[in-house]
């Protein structure tokens, strides 16, 4: 079955650190990625998404994410986090690689910036 | 507010009881999702609309849930003689044409 794996459950970091989460995609096709943000008592919100070209794309709040096909990979960074990133992260692609149908999710992966 | 809105936030209702969500989409989005959602696991697909067809269902989506969307606006999703197992937190989303899906902020449901 086609999956999305997070491979951190919990990441605590420092403000000004630098944050690479993981995330592995099964599909082999071609592929739409997403990365949602959902910070503590809200609605799961869009950092950045992958369609197709450049495979590094910029989102907001300084957030990047780099598509590897190869590794089958889409892992997110930031080069310095703020106690305000402080959220639940999820990467999530679309069933069987279309626009038209549902998304799958990893489990997510809680980030915690201690100020 | 333009976003995707549902009603209610928060419900608590006894075993056995049945229990109706509704979601209003952004307007000009066709399709329509919801989804369940768990502690500590993501968003899991329960079912999809396009305007007012049920295009899939997911396996999580027993016989005790049913899904509508009458005219391809608000959707409802009713759970029948709910059980323990489905305090959740359920999400509706929806998608324009080739755009990323936008989240309402869910509905709590608990069960006792």
């Amino acid at each position: 079955a086609q999956s999305v794996s997070q491979h951190n459950h919990h990441v605590i970091l420092s403000e000004a650190a630098s944050l690479e989460l993981g995330c592995n995609y099964s599909y082999g096709g071609t592929v739409n990625l997403f990365w949602y943000v959902q910070y503590p008592g809200q609605h799961l919100q869009l950092l950045l998404k992958y369609f197709s070209g450049d495979p590094l794309v910029k989102g907001i709040k300084g957030f990047e994410a780099e598509f590897i096909k190869s590794k089958f990979s889409f892992n997110l960074r930031k080069p310095s986090v703020q106690w305000s990133d402080t959220a639940e992260y999820f990467c999530a692609e679309n069933a069987k690689g279309g626009s038209q149908g549902n998304l799958i999710f990893g489990k997510g992966t809680k980030l915690s910036v201690k100020p | 507010d333009t976003g995707v809105s549902q009603d209610p936030r928060h419900k608590i209702t006894k075993r056995g009881q049945n229990v109706t969500f509704r979601c209003d989409p952004i307007s000009e989005h066709n399709r329509l999702y919801w989804y369940r959602q768990t502690l500590g696991q993501g968003p899991e697909f329960l079912t999809y609309f396009q305007n007012e067809a049920q295009l899939e269902k997911s396996r999580l989506l027993s016989d005790r849930f049913s899904a509508e969307r009458p005219k391809g606006s608000f959707s409802t999703l009713e759970i029948q003689r709910t059980e323990q197992g489905d305090s959740a937190m359920y999400l509706c989303a929806s998608r324009g044409l080739n755009t990323e899906a936008f989240f309402g902020q869910g509905t709590r449901l608990t069960v006792v």
